[in-house]
């Protein structure tokens, strides 16, 4: 199957700065990826949607100047969150699927990065 | 839009016996079903979906789910559980996707699955 990584795996920071995630897929070309969090105990929700080349299209409620997101390339998404503060610590994941191939419009998950904001 | 619903937060189960967990979708077009199971920590790992054909779809570690379009829904089963199997389970549903560009998952609460001794 495809494969999706992310890095880091988990990141502490302090309130105020800013945190980079990177999502890349690593033996498939990802037109789309997608942003989820997860808070302890509870489901995955989308955050966005970003299709390589074009803006990312953010789900309601979810303020775009804080969480940045950027798909440059076919391989890499990367998710910023900018000056976080504790309420932002949570479980980060993404997936990415192809418009080509056998495994046409799967979704493949990265193993998740858990941020931590003191 | 889609939803999905877990109706049990939590199943509790003894080794070697059978579980059910309920899910329950409600869209106004076709859709994809998926299962996934979270392990502590870690992200999604795909159980089984279902696209189209036979209503029964096998999975990974032995785990089956069987579409029903007059309900609604798409239990996951397993026969025969074990202790590697105590993790956290996601129903999920999209909808058909365009020619085009990915379609987007929801994800149902999840259910916790202890098995017990």
């Amino acid at each position: 199957g495809a494969v999706v990584s992310q890095h880091p795996s988990w990141v502490i920071c302090k309130s105020g700065t800013s945190v980079k995630i990177e999502c890349r897929s690593l033996d498939f070309q990802a037109t789309t990826m997608f942003w989820y969090r997860q808070f302890p105990k509870q489901s995955l929700m989308l955050m966005a949607t970003s299709n390589e080349g074009s803006k990312a299209t953010y789900e309601q409620g979810v303020e775009k100047d804080k969480f940045l997101i950027n798909h440059a390339s076919l391989t890499l998404s990367t998710l910023t969150v900018t000056s976080a503060h504790p309420e932002d610590s949570s479980f980060y994941i993404c997936s990415a699927s192809s418009t080509s191939g056998r495994s046409y419009n799967e979704q493949f998950f990265g193993p998740g990065t858990r941020l931590t904001v003191l | 839009a889609q939803s999905v619903t877990q109706l049990d937060s939590q199943v509790p189960v003894f080794e070697e016996a059978p579980v059910e967990l309920r899910c329950n979708y409600s869209s106004s077009v076709s859709v994809y079903l998926f299962w996934y199971v979270q392990y502590p920590n870690q992200g999604l790992q795909l159980l089984l979906k279902y696209l189209s054909g036979s209503t029964l779809v096998k999975g990974i570690n032995g785990f089956e789910a069987e579409f029903n379009k007059s309900q609604t829904s798409f239990h996951l089963r397993k026969p025969s559980v074990h202790i590697s199997d105590t993790a956290e389970y996601f129903c999920a549903v999209s909808v058909l996707p365009g020619y085009s560009s990915a379609s987007k998952i929801i994800f149902g609460s999840g259910t916790r699955l202890s098995i017990r001794p």
